[in-house]
């Protein structure tokens, strides 16, 4: 299957500082890749859609200013979690379409972020 | 997207096959059923999907009903690394735009 990939894997900052966790559809070019979240114990949860070349779309709840999100090259997405607090301590995943045929999304590994 | 009901939990025995039912009543003509898996601490992982046929891979079989309301995710032989939380998403394909919407899933546990 196709191959996504995240870094890093997980990661322990201070409250306040920012972090930026890298998304990469290995083996295929993704127009589009979606940022989630997930809290222990908890189900996916979406966060934004990343569209190449132009602003990502948030949902509900989500706050731009703080999770930024970039989608510069059709391989690459990053997520800036920015002047992070324990609150945001949580797994993040992002997943890529491989193509709009068959319209699958294909998930990374995930990012564990704890924010102490 | 149509709402799916999936039980919370299952148990089965290694080597057996894994059924796991998943409903969704309300699926509209367009709306194609996906199933994905969790290991824990790691991203899902794409199993399968199908929109009214059928479908086999090298992991599962989807089994769709002919009013389209409710599927089977069938693992023909089970082991102990099937062990995780599967879901049930139907969604409409929308030239990669569409976003998935994630329930509770089963937790399938194959015991030894």
């Amino acid at each position: 299957g196709a191959v996504v990939s995240q870094h890093p894997s997980r990661v322990i900052c201070k409250s306040g500082t920012s972090v930026k966790i890298e998304c990469r559809s290995l083996d295929f070019q993704a127009t589009t890749m979606f940022w989630y979240r997930q809290f222990p114990k908890q189900s996916l949860m979406l966060m934004a859609t990343s569209n190449e070349g132009s602003k990502a779309t948030y949902e509900q709840g989500v706050e731009k200013d703080k999770f930024l999100i970039n989608h510069a090259s059709l391989t690459l997405s990053t997520l800036t979690v920015t002047s992070a607090h324990p609150e945001d301590s949580s797994f993040y995943i992002c997943s890529a379409v491989r193509d709009w045929i068959t319209d699958t999304q294909y998930f990374g590994p995930g990012t564990r972020l704890t924010v102490l | 997207d149509a709402k799916t009901t999936q039980p919370t939990s299952m148990d089965c025995a290694e080597g057996r096959a894994a059924n796991l039912p998943c409903n969704h009543s309300t699926i509209s003509g367009n709306e194609y059923v996906y199933w994905y898996r969790q290991i824990h601490s790691q991203g899902p992982q794409y199993i399968i999907h199908g929109l009214k046929n059928n479908e086999t891979n090298e992991m599962a079989s989807l089994i769709i009903t002919e009013d389209r309301k409710s599927s089977t995710l069938i693992l023909p032989h089970a082991t102990l690394r099937d062990t995780a939380v599967y879901y049930c998403i139907v969604r409409a394909s929308n030239f990669g735009n569409e976003k998935l919407t994630f329930g509770t899933g089963t937790r399938l546990t194959i015991i030894p």
